[in-house]
């Protein structure tokens, strides 16, 4: 059974820091999607890793795979207000399974 | 692109009461899936369909639940009788199989049963 474990499960941080979030898996797989959802809003897909040492920026945000250690990272950089949202990451064999998500919330 | 289309968006009811959501996936998709989300247990996968056939219910968490995918473009979940323990956020989602694309996820229905 496909396990996948983010943390931290909370974060909170100011303005203008560097974090790093982290997503670990338990079977191989090199098909792995970052989500972002909002209180009270649906999930919105944030990024696509799709093969060992990928990496993908967007923003502030940038999202890594290392398929050989099972583990994704997304790196926040000069964290700003509006990034307050849960991250979810999810592993895709057969379907896609979550990790539990970190609620991020960036203060002034 | 209209995206994937949930109704109702909200829904109340008392328990014992039946309870159906709907949901419409994106044209062209083929893989559709029911998900809900609590602050207990997070999202949890309850139904998977591929061309219209349910391929894995194990999620459904017990007879309660019923899902159909009559056609392509429509999907119903059902709860007969509801319960309390049943309130979540209810969301469908959908994808085009032998795809890498992400799944698209509706804007799902909150659901209390009192």
């Amino acid at each position: 059974e496909l396990k996948v474990e983010q943390n931290p499960l909370f974060l909170s941080m100011q303005e203008g820091k560097n974090y790093t979030i982290y997503c670990n898996y338990s079977t191989t797989s090199d098909r792995l999607y970052w989500y972002r959802q909002d209180p009270g809003k649906s999930l919105e897909s944030l990024f696509v890793l799709l093969s060992n040492g990928a990496v993908k920026q967007e923003g502030r945000l940038m999202a890594s795979l290392d398929t050989k250690a099972r583990l994704s990272t997304l790196h926040i950089t000069a964290a700003v207000h509006d990034l307050s949202a849960t991250y979810f990451c999810a592993v895709r064999l057969l379907m896609l399974t979550f990790g539990g998500g970190t609620r991020l919330m960036v203060k002034p | 692109d209209a995206g994937v289309i949930q109704s109702p968006r909200h829904e109340v009811t008392e328990m014992g009461q039946e309870v159906t959501l709907r949901c419409k996936p994106i044209s062209g998709h083929n893989s559709l899936f029911w998900y809900r989300q609590t602050m207990m247990r997070g999202l949890e996968l309850l139904i998977y369909f591929n061309n219209n056939v349910p391929i894995d219910d194990s999620g459904m968490p017990e007879d309660r639940f019923s899902a159909k995918m009559p056609n392509a473009s429509f999907s119903t979940l059902k709860i007969q009788p509801s319960e309390p323990r049943d309130s979540a956020v209810y969301f469908c989602a959908s994808h085009r199989d032998r795809s890498n694309q992400p799944q698209h996820f509706g804007d799902g229905t909150r659901l209390s049963i009192l």
